[in-house]
């Protein structure tokens, strides 16, 4: 199976700012990469697929870039409605799809 | 607007088998791998398989035995079922859908916990 690493596994922000979460993959997957969002007692929402594509209706401040074994998903501007915890999932090779452990974001 | 609704679960006995079942609204089957994945407390999460319309499935090898899954193309439902439970099991199990040609998760449902306990 494909292992996938997220860090770090908290990620302390201010509103307005700048966050950076990593992904990396235990060998390479190419751009198939997808990052997911979920809230408390929320099912996960897709951000970016293929590495650095939005899902529709999200919005701009969302961008994820990266191949091989290293991504990143960066959200410019913290609102507080981004305070989650932020998945990676390999599209690249199944099964079994897999998951990082995840990131939370928090205030 | 596809919607995917889950029931099924909620307190099962060790060694038991426990059944859920995804139901999908305003969509057709077709077109698209429907999966059922899980995030035990607290943990991330983990995809256990999928099926499509035809009855076509791929299995996480982890559980491969046992876990099984079906397809009624006339209710539009999924359905899966887990034997030999154990606390491990314990998690909300979510279903989610991909279209064939892509792979990633583009609709959820909103989850149904199952606890494993005597």
């Amino acid at each position: 199976d494909i292992v996938m690493t997220q860090s770090p596994a908290t990620l302390s922000v201010s509103l307005g700012e700048r966050a950076t979460l990593s992904c990396r993959a235990s060998q390479s997957i190419g751009s198939k990469l997808a990052w997911y969002q979920q809230t408390p007692g929320q099912p996960p929402r897709l951000l970016i697929y293929d590495a650095s594509t939005r899902a529709t209706g999200i919005p701009a401040r969302f961008s994820g870039s990266g191949s091989g074994t290293e991504f990143t998903l960066t959200i410019s501007s913290l609102q507080s409605e981004d305070f989650a915890i932020y998945y990676c999932q390999q599209s690249n090779l199944w099964p079994p799809w897999t998951f990082g452990q995840g990131t939370k974001v928090e205030i | 607007q596809v919607q995917l609704q889950q029931w099924g679960g909620g307190l099962v006995k060790p060694s038991e088998t426990l059944s859920l079942t995804c139901g999908v609204s305003g969509g057709s089957l077709r077109g698209y791998y429907w999966s059922f994945i899980r995030q035990a407390p607290g943990k991330g999460l983990e995809w256990i398989g999928e099926i499509d319309h035809s009855g076509s499935t791929n299995r996480n090898p982890s559980h491969k035995r046992r876990f099984t899954m079906s397809v009624d193309t006339s209710k539009r439902q999924i359905t899966v079922s887990l034997s030999s439970v154990t606390a491990a099991d314990t998690a909300v199990y979510y279903c989610a859908r991909r279209d064939y040609d892509r792979r990633y998760f583009d609709l959820w449902g909103r989850g149904t916990l199952v606890t494993v306990s005597s």
